[in-house]
């Protein structure tokens, strides 16, 4: 079983609705990242979330950290076709200085315009 | 412009074959990365290295050697290519290895083996 969950794992919404991702760990995150993929591009860093209850926002989307670190939501209001990618979480699952990140399965999103 | 750059961007080569993928960060970063994304998309780690020393062996074939001459450059050699290696892989930076520094990507190296 992978240690970052996403679901859905793929989402078609009309483009102008609103949508939601989620990213759920069964240990404590130490700091979680999103992360946006285009085909044959690689990921654009969103946002890193690092405090229970932190909620961080850039332009439509926004971001969550539920108090107890262990899981994530990502927000897309009034969704464009710009937002289509595959949306990825990530997360330092350990204190040790490594750099060691955890990645999600992904998330595959499609706006119809 | 460009922060991670990889090249080259596809790799096309045969089984047996040995090859290599460069990578700089003109990020002033101290912490680099390499990433395997295989056929479903799923993202691990393969190595890092902090200040051009190495950190993280992810238990990769060592016929998977990363090379870190300064620490803007890591590069990846692969010795005696395998089917199994066809994937994207992806360089990556930090500003440090510690927790909640966000790492920035490259566009990733289409390696396909023939």
């Amino acid at each position: 079983s992978q240690e970052l969950e996403q679901s859905p794992q793929s989402l078609i919404v009309q483009e102008g609705k609103n949508l939601t991702i989620n990213c759920t760990s069964s240990k404590t995150l130490y700091g979680l990242y999103w992360y946006k993929q285009k085909y044959g591009e690689g990921l654009i860093f969103l946002m890193m979330l690092q405090k229970g209850g932190e909620e961080k926002s850039h332009e439509k989307i926004t971001a969550k950290l539920d108090e107890k670190k262990q899981q994530s939501s990502l927000h897309i209001t009034a969704s464009q076709p710009s937002h289509a990618g595959i949306y990825l979480c990530g997360a330092d699952r350990e204190t040790s200085n490594t750099g060691k990140l955890i990645f999600g399965q992904g998330t595959t999103l499609q706006v119809k315009p | 412009d460009t922060a991670v750059s990889q090249t080259p961007k596809y790799l096309v080569t045969q089984m047996g074959n040995d090859k290599s993928i460069k990578c700089e960060q003109n990020l002033g970063h101290d912490t680099m990365y390499w990433y395997k994304q295989d056929s479903k998309k799923f993202l691990k780690i393969m190595f890092s290295y902090n200040n051009k020393e190495l950190i993280i062996n992810e238990t990769v074939p060592n016929r998977f050697s990363p090379k870190s001459p300064d620490k803007a450059h890591l590069n990846l050699h692969i010795n005696s290519l395998e089917l199994g290696d066809s994937a994207v892989y992806f360089c990556a930076s930090s500003g440090g290895a510690g927790i909640n520094q966000p790492q920035h990507f490259g566009d990733g190296t289409r390696l396909s083996i023939l």
